[in-house]
């Protein structure tokens, strides 16, 4: 049973335009959240984070929004760059003595110039 | 500084055959993962040390694979008598500590391939 769902397999946006990607999770126990970038042939790369305590954090272009009731968060991309095209993971952690993250199947960006 | 360096980059072995795939993680972290990457799925956790001890092996898929860390750097992954749904590509992280939301930082994978 996925307890981090994906749900997009792929995204196409154009360059300038607003990217969008969504994670659904299934456990109220979750109280961390990443997202990470990967390219092919190389490991994902953190992205940006935002704890359980927060519904926004925002780096540069790159916005995540947490809705705790509705399990619920996503990454907003604005604008969105050519370079940004990646497969983006959302990842969760339980915290405490468990440090593992767990991982959605991710979503394939392609920008379009 | 230096991040996480994995090797080898590739693997192909035959069926049946044992590996090993090394991993440094960023000097200073203590906590350090293995996952594994499937084919389009997502990364599944196999194994996580706090210095050099694994408070948590559940991910690990059998008895063949193993692993261990020396010194509070260095860790290996073990696989023993390689089978082809071991294929994956084998990724390493690490970060300052476990037990407290914290980045975990990865390295570049190993490729594992068996025919």
């Amino acid at each position: 049973d996925q307890q981090v769902k994906q749900n997009s397999p792929s995204l196409s946006v154009q360059e300038g335009r607003i990217s969008i990607l969504n994670c659904d999770y299934t456990n109220s126990m979750f109280d961390y959240f990443l997202w990470y970038k990967k390219y092919p042939a190389e490991g994902p790369t953190f992205l940006i984070s935002i704890s359980s305590i927060k519904d926004k954090n925002e780096d540069g272009r790159f916005t995540v929004f947490l809705n705790k009731s509705a399990k619920h968060l996503s990454l907003h991309i604005v604008p969105s760059q050519p370079g940004d095209s990646a497969v983006y993971f959302c990842a969760a952690s339980l915290g405490g003595s468990q440090g593992n993250l767990i991982f959605g199947k991710g979503t394939k960006l392609s920008v379009k110039p | 500084g230096a991040g996480v360096s994995q090797s080898p980059s590739n693997k192909v072995t035959e069926k049946g055959k044992d590996v090993e795939l090394r991993c440094d993680p960023i000097s200073g972290h203590t906590a350090l993962y293995w996952y594994r990457q499937s084919l389009g799925q997502g990364l599944e956790f196999l194994i996580y040390f706090q210095g050099n001890s694994a408070p948590d092996k559940s991910g690990l898929p059998s008895d063949r694979f193993s692993a261990e860390r020396t010194g509070g750097s260095v860790s290996t992954l073990t696989i023993q008598r390689t089978q082809q749904e071991d294929s994956a590509v084998y990724l390493c992280a690490s970060s300052l500590q476990s037990g407290r939301p914290d980045t975990q930082y990865f390295g570049p994978g190993t490729r594992l391939t068996v025919l």
